[in-house]
């Protein structure tokens, strides 16, 4: 099957400091990828629809501000997380659109925000 | 985007029982989705059924779909310790182009060996 990477799998960073998670479709071309949201024992929250060359669609109460997306090319998305603080500390996962129906996802990025 | 439920939230059984999930969402859907989440990993898509469809097998997996009552089951026969594991229904809308998917809160499943 399709893969997709994450990178980091994990990261520590101070409050105040910037983070960026790439996401990449290893074998596939994805001209959309999506980036989710998971805390501890709760599902996954849509945050942005990312797609090749144009602006991200962010989901109601995200801020675009915040999370910056970046989808440069077919194979690779990036999600910053900017000004982070303990509260942006989550699990973060992207998903790449390989056809209209199949996501698939990255094995997620734990952020933690000191 | 609103989520669906899932029940129950939690559940343990023993190796070689079944496994039954629910999956209730709201919207009017192209197709039902199922995934699989292990501790801190990333989600494996399990099956789709599609709006059209009633019941679909793979393998050990048995999904049905009852778009009347906007619900979905997930049944595991046969279980195993290796089943363990979050699983996850998710819906795309039949509306939009994006193909959004939008996840139910999960059940965690353990199988005890």
């Amino acid at each position: 099957g399709a893969v997709v990477s994450q990178h980091p799998s994990w990261v520590i960073c101070k409050s105040g400091t910037s983070v960026k998670i790439e996401c990449r479709s290893l074998d596939f071309q994805a001209t959309t990828m999506f980036w989710y949201r998971q805390f501890p024992k709760q599902s996954l929250m849509l945050m942005a629809t990312s797609n090749e060359g144009s602006k991200a669609t962010y989901e109601q109460g995200v801020e675009k501000d915040k999370f910056l997306i970046n989808h440069a090319s077919l194979t690779l998305s990036t999600l910053t997380v900017t000004s982070a603080h303990p509260e942006d500390s989550s699990f973060y996962i992207c998903s790449a659109r390989a056809d209209t129906d199949t996501q698939y996802f990255g094995p997620g990025t734990r952020l933690t925000v000191l | 985007s609103q989520q669906g439920e899932e029940d129950p939230q939690a559940l343990s059984i023993q190796e070689g029982e079944n496994a039954t999930m629910n999956c209730s969402y709201k919207t009017s859907i192209n197709n039902l989705q199922w995934y699989r989440q292990n501790s801190g990993r990333g989600l494996v898509h399990l099956i789709l059924i599609r709006s059209n469809e009633r019941e679909k097998h793979s393998g050990r997996l048995r999904v049905t779909l009852d778009t009347s009552k906007k619900s979905s089951s997930l049944l595991i026969t046969a279980s195993r310790a290796a089943d363990t594991a979050s699983y996850f229904c998710a819906t795309v809308r039949s509306s939009g182009s994006a193909r959004q998917l939008t996840f139910g809160s999960g059940t965690q499943l353990t199988v005890l060996p």
